[in-house]
């Protein structure tokens, strides 16, 4: 089956624009993780999306980045005014344990490079 | 709080060697714990994982990881190493009333052929 899609797959923008970023996970797949890669700097955790619960906000750097799971499917993650140290690669993962338990399903991720 | 510890960032071997990285983690509880690898140019999959039962457990390509709850430690291990293993490795835990899996910073293996 498919596994989880991510789009764009690059994007360059520029300095103080807002960008979307698209999740598609696995189908049936009640929680739904974003992360951000920077070169050396491991996996860094963003969000958390746990079914009908309230999403776990936790890791996300400040208020410029937002992110909303409509119908329990598609995630949308925004950065607005982005500044050059937001440049990295964003991953999705999906898992269908909503406690986090079970194993996660990544996708190929967004490269963004802000200029 | 929770949190993982990957002991080495770079790890460079020849071709042959064994392997082992490190892995510790913080948490009293029942714990779930998995390593996820990523080849070059292509997206993180999960290599082997742990629930329950036997602590050494046993993934794809010969790898295999031992828990030891004393040492709070999982540390995945190859008898012999190729080329084709240089990959970035990734430990990760959950832990029993946590919410989300906790993941290591990273360990970067590159083999020489």
């Amino acid at each position: 089956g498919a596994g989880v899609s991510q789009s764009p797959s690059n994007k360059v923008t520029e300095k103080g624009k807002d960008v979307e970023l698209r999740c598609d996970p696995i189908s049936g797949h009640t929680a739904l993780y974003w992360y951000r890669q920077s070169l050396g700097q491991g996996l860094e955790f963003l969000i958390y999306f746990q079914g009908n619960s309230a999403p776990d906000k936790s890791g996300l750097p400040s208020d410029r980045f937002s992110a909303e799971r409509t119908g329990g499917s598609v995630s949308t993650l925004t950065i607005q005014r982005t500044q050059q140290e937001d440049s990295a690669v964003y991953l999705c993962a999906s898992s269908f344990s909503r406690t986090g338990a079970y194993e996660q399903y990544f996708g190929p991720g967004t490269r963004l490079t802000v200029t | 709080a929770q949190s993982v510890s990957q002991h080495n960032h770079h790890v460079i071997l020849s071709e042959a060697a064994s392997l082992e990285l490190g892995c510790n983690y913080s948490y009293g509880g029942t714990v779930n714990l998995f390593w996820y690898v990523q080849y070059p140019g292509q997206h993180l999959q999960l290599l082997l994982k742990y629930f329950s039962g036997d602590p050494l457990v046993k993934g794809i390509k010969g790898f295999e990881a031992e828990f030891i709850k004393s040492k709070f430690s999982f540390n995945l291990r190859k008898p012999s190493v190729q080329w084709s293993d240089t990959a970035e490795y990734f430990c990760a835990v959950w832990g029993t009333g946590g919410f989300k899996t906790i993941f290591g910073a990273g360990t970067r293996l590159f083999v020489k052929a």
